[in-house]
C-alpha cells in the first residue's frame, strides 16, 4: 500500500520570499513517480512538478524544485520568489505500480503581501 | 485543445435519483480516471480505464459504475444516489511513459463537478 502524508496544513509565507511545503511517502513498490499539485481557489487541480524514484538529480520547472531524499522518503516541494497567486492547496502524490495516483492530505499556502 | 472537459459542473440530485457524470479529452491519452474530492482531503480514485472498453475499481468503487465506450470518454454513473456521495468529482486522463523503469505519466485533470446529494 501507498502512503502520502502532509504533516503541515497550513503555511504562510511573505511575498518573494522562498517556502517548503512537506512530504513524506511510503511504498513498497521499487520504482515510483512522485507529482505535485496545486489547486486554487477555483477548484481545479494544476500539475507542477513529477519526480521519478530513479532520477538523480531533483527536479526543477521554472519557481518549483523538488527536493527529493530517496534514503528519508521525502519530496518536498520548494517554491522561490513566491507571488499571490501561489496562494493555494498544495498537493503532494505518488503513483507506483498501480495506476492510481495516491494524494496526501494537501497544503494550504497563504501568500502574505 | 479543449483537454479534459467535465460535464455538468454542478448537480444536485435527492437520495435515490440516478445520474451520470461525462468526462472527455481530446488528448488521445489511453488512460482515464475518476476520482472523488472530500472536504479536507486528497483525492481518492473511484474506477479507472487503461483502454476503450476496459474498466476497473480503485480505492472507493461503491456505488458507482464507469463505462468506456469510446477511448476519448469516460463516464461515470451512480445509480441510487446516496447523502455520502455529496463530493467533488474529478476526471483525469494520461498516457503511460516508462523512463528508466519508472512510471512517468502525468496526469490531467478536469475542472471538476460538484455534486450535492439532498
Amino acid at each position: 500500500a501507498q502512503k502520502i502524508t502532509q504533516t503541515q496544513p497550513g503555511m504562510f509565507v511573505q511575498e518573494k520570499e522562498a517556502v517548503t511545503l512537506d512530504c513524506t511517502y511510503d511504498t513498497s513498490d521499487p520504482s515510483y513517480g512522485l507529482f505535485w499539485y496545486k489547486q486554487p481557489s477555483s477548484g481545479e487541480m494544476i500539475f507542477l512538478i513529477y519526480q521519478g524514484s530513479y532520477d538523480q538529480q531533483n527536479a526543477t520547472e521554472g519557481r518549483y524544485s523538488l527536493n527529493f531524499q530517496k534514503a528519508r522518503k521525502s519530496a518536498n516541494l520548494v517554491i522561490s520568489a513566491s507571488q499571490l497567486g501561489d496562494s493555494a492547496m498544495y498537493f503532494c502524490a505518488m503513483r507506483g505500480r498501480s495506476y492510481q495516483l495516491t494524494f496526501g492530505k494537501g497544503t494550504k499556502l497563504s501568500v502574505i503581501p | 485543445n479543449a483537454g479534459v472537459t467535465q460535464t455538468p459542473k454542478f448537480r444536485v440530485l435527492k437520495t435515490g435519483q440516478s445520474m451520470t457524470l461525462l468526462c472527455a479529452q481530446d488528448m488521445n491519452h489511453e488512460y482515464m480516471y475518476w476520482y472523488r474530492q472530500d472536504p479536507g482531503m486528497g483525492l481518492r480514485l473511484i474506477h479507472y480505464s487503461v483502454g476503450e472498453g476496459t474498466t476497473a475499481k480503485g480505492e472507493v468503487p461503491d456505488g458507482y459504475n464507469v463505462s468506456r465506450l469510446k477511448k476519448q470518454n469516460f463516464l461515470l454513473g451512480l445509480e441510487s444516489a446516496a447523502p455520502s456521495q455529496t463530493s467533488v468529482y474529478f476526471c483525469a486522463s494520461s498516457y503511460e511513459i516508462r523512463t528508466s523503469g519508472t512510471y512517468t505519466d502525468t496526469q490531467y485533470f478536469g475542472p471538476g463537478t460538484r455534486l450535492t446529494v439532498l
